[in-house]
């Protein structure tokens, strides 16, 4: 079975600063990777996703994510944060022909004006 | 075009209870699944549905169980309800089986079990 570690539960970061949320599975076979925000009161929204190809994923809402084999890592990114993009973040990781999402504990962005 | 609509929003039940929550995917997408969030578990996947078919269970008790009908929409439904069962039920459609093409969620049904 798979599993997903966010390294960081609560960010805070300044507006206009980059982040970076990390995030490590383990999983010794072919993974789908996946990064999605949950607004208050919300659903999640899925932000980005990597199935095969490129390992440098670029999503909506100017995030990017890598995806590092060796590493078993999945870190999302954006260079300038705005105050819109405090939200709760999971990583997710699916084995390839799966049909269910394996969600890490969420990381807390908050950004301050 | 609509986004996934679950219903109700809200559900206050109390212990030993049943409850069905309903959720309506978002036109022409034909799978449905279904996760649990709760504080201390975090999101854990219940189960989905294809073409009225369920494809894939979580590791969730027998009193969890759903079912989809054929315009896709489906219900989930929970026996005897437990404290432990408060949580929001987000539900999650997308165009095919599996997780390849994007899930697109609802906005939950928050359950509070007293």
């Amino acid at each position: 079975a798979q599993s997903v570690t966010q390294l960081d539960s609560q960010v805070p970061v300044f507006e206009e600063a980059p982040v970076e949320l990390r995030c490590n599975y383990s999983s010794s076979v072919s993974v789908y990777l996946f990064w999605y925000v949950q607004y208050p009161n919300q659903g999640l929204q899925l932000l980005l996703k990597y199935l095969s190809g490129s390992t440098l994923v670029k999503g909506i809402n100017g995030f990017e994510a890598e995806f590092n084999k060796s590493q078993t890592s999945f870190h999302l990114r954006k260079p300038s944060v705005h105050i819109s993009d405090t939200a709760e973040y999971f990583c997710a990781v699916s084995l390839s022909g799966d049909y269910k999402l394996s969600f890490g504990a969420g990381t807390t962005v908050t950004v301050r004006a | 075009k609509a986004g996934v609509t679950q219903t109700p929003r809200y559900l206050i039940k109390t212990r030993g209870q049943q409850v069905t929550l309903s959720c309506s995917p978002i036109s022409g997408h034909r799978s449905v699944s279904w996760y649990q969030q709760t504080p201390g578990q975090g999101l854990q996947f219940l189960f989905e549905y294809f073409s009225e078919t369920q494809r894939n269970k979580g590791n969730f008790p027998g009193r969890f169980s759903g079912r989809q009908f054929s315009n896709s929409r489906s219900e989930m439904n929970v026996s005897t309800l437990e404290l432990g069962d408060s949580a929001l039920y987000l539900c999650a459609s997308s165009l095919t089986a599996g997780v390849r093409d994007p899930l697109h969620f609802g906005n939950g049904t928050r359950l509070t079990v007293t």
